[in-house]
């Protein structure tokens, strides 16, 4: 079955301490974006990534980091996480051969207290 | 002017209604459009592409006006389940730069009531 997977689904921290949310697709897609979404503001990019090794800011990049080291696997990391980074997190893969239709994970709700 | 603008709503309905949303693009140069639809606290899904002939999915229809750049969601019949946010979507297309970023407006409230 074709599908984005994310961990963990919830979480909850405090702030400053590193935490990552694992991302994969199985669909052998190139392109794959972070997203957060927040009431009144939509889906805004985080972070996206064109292949492995290339890894680009998009809307909303700071306080984050990515890394894309192989296709599958895209990665989502909070060095120091800060309360305004409370959000529900969508990873995305994009197939460029159907007019870039995008496939979602299902969320990473993430409370930083 | 945003780049992607949808009424918000929301919009309720009874069952059985006939509902449509529009949304405009800034960008004339946009390539694709598309409808998803987000569930709260869900993952968006994909509804439908735009083409530009428009095109239509059971009860469902979207259309595609490029002079005046909207597009537009029509559901007939209403049901219950279709209670959503409707997104609307428009990529520029290509591949140079950050071209395959989809543009995502903020939604559209659908209640559809018994």
């Amino acid at each position: 079955e074709a599908q984005v997977t994310q961990n963990p689904r919830y979480l909850i921290t405090v702030t400053g301490k590193k935490l990552t949310v694992t991302c994969s697709q199985n669909m052998n897609h190139e392109y794959m974006s972070w997203y957060r979404q927040d009431p009144g503001l939509g889906l805004r990019q985080i972070y996206y990534s064109m292949n492995v090794e290339v890894t680009d800011k998009g809307d909303v990049p700071e306080g984050y980091k990515v890394s894309r080291k192989e296709k599958r696997n895209f990665p989502l990391i909070l060095e120091s996480p800060s309360p305004n980074q409370t959000s529900l997190y969508f990873c995305a893969s994009q197939n460029h051969y159907r007019g870039n239709e995008q496939f979602f994970g299902p969320g990473t709700r993430l409370t930083v207290l | 002017r945003k780049e992607v603008e949808q009424d918000p709503g929301p919009f309720n309905v009874p069952e059985g209604a006939t509902v449509a949303f529009n949304c405009t693009y800034s960008n004339s140069a946009s390539q694709s459009f598309f409808w998803y639809r987000q569930d709260c606290r869900k993952e968006p899904k994909l509804l439908m592409s735009v083409y530009s002939s428009g095109n239509e999915d059971g009860r469902f229809t979207a259309q595609l006006n490029r002079a005046s750049q909207y597009i537009s969601l029509l559901i007939r019949d209403s049901k219950l389940s279709d209670s959503a946010t409707y997104l609307c979507v428009v990529n520029m297309g290509g591949n140079a730069g950050n071209n395959r970023k989809l543009i995502w407006g903020l939604g559209t409230s659908l209640a559809v009531n018994p």
